[in-house]
């Protein structure tokens, strides 16, 4: 079981905007910087976002952060078929000194 | 280009031990702290270990705490990882991560993996 709560799945059509939530504790989410990940099968994790709400150069702006208290979320707006993919939040955990993530999302284009 | 390549993973008996390295090219290495990551066939990431730049710091997950042992030779723009009395549920896909800047930070660099396989 991991330690941050993430929905197994969302979906949405073409065009529209889904939302990934990451709920956690006050000694991880609630105390620092949420990270989210995108991860195609077979391949390697890559940062989405960071610090919250920051996106690496080369990620498209339909992707944003948000966090308020013990929660963080995710948002794809104008979602598009190569969305498709799994989603991942990650924190660095004050109680535990280790970095937690959650159980992932898988994301459908409908 | 800033690059991650893992070796060393393969199939182990368990009980059994395995040494992985990670060579870092394209930046430079002794300034970042790095992570192992693993992820088991068909399920989630799960984060095994992180040291600092220097080595100062070293973390574990409590499910390798004691059998496996992180360390980096900067000299050599190596990452490794000594893992030992491996179990079954230790399968896994193993990816070495840079730090984005500090330990805090996301993961921004990844591997393309290793395989480990413990089975009899």
């Amino acid at each position: 079981q991991s330690v941050l709560t993430q929905p197994p799945s969302a979906s949405g059509t073409p065009g529209q905007r889904v939302t990934i939530s990451c709920s956690g504790s006050s000694s991880s989410v609630g105390s620092n910087s949420v990270n989210w990940y995108q991860q195609f099968p077979g391949t390697a994790p890559k940062l989405l976002i960071y610090s919250i709400d920051e996106r690496p150069s080369g990620v498209p702006d339909r992707f944003s952060g948000s966090k308020s208290g013990t929660s963080a979320s995710l948002a794809i707006s104008g979602l598009q078929s190569e969305d498709e993919a799994d989603y991942y939040c990650a924190a660095w955990d004050d109680s535990l000194n280790a970095w937690v993530f959650g159980g992932g999302t898988k994301v459908t284009v409908l | 280009e800033m690059q991650l390549v893992e070796s060393g993973g393969g199939l182990v008996k368990p009980g059994g031990s395995l040494r992985l390295a990670c060579e870092a090219s394209g930046f430079s290495f002794r300034s970042y702290s790095m992570n192992w990551v693993r992820q088991a066939p068909g399920r989630g990431l799960e984060w095994v270990s992180s040291i600092t730049d220097s080595g100062t710091y070293i973390y574990y997950a409590d499910s390798v705490k004691g059998r496996f042992t992180i360390s980096r030779d900067n000299a050599k723009n190596s990452l490794y990882l000594e893992m030992n009395s491996l179990r079954v549920e230790d399968t896994a896909v193993y990816f070495c991560a840079r730090c984005l800047v500090a330990l805090y930070d996301g993961f921004n660099i990844w591997g393309q993996g290793t395989m480990v396989t413990v089975s009899s």
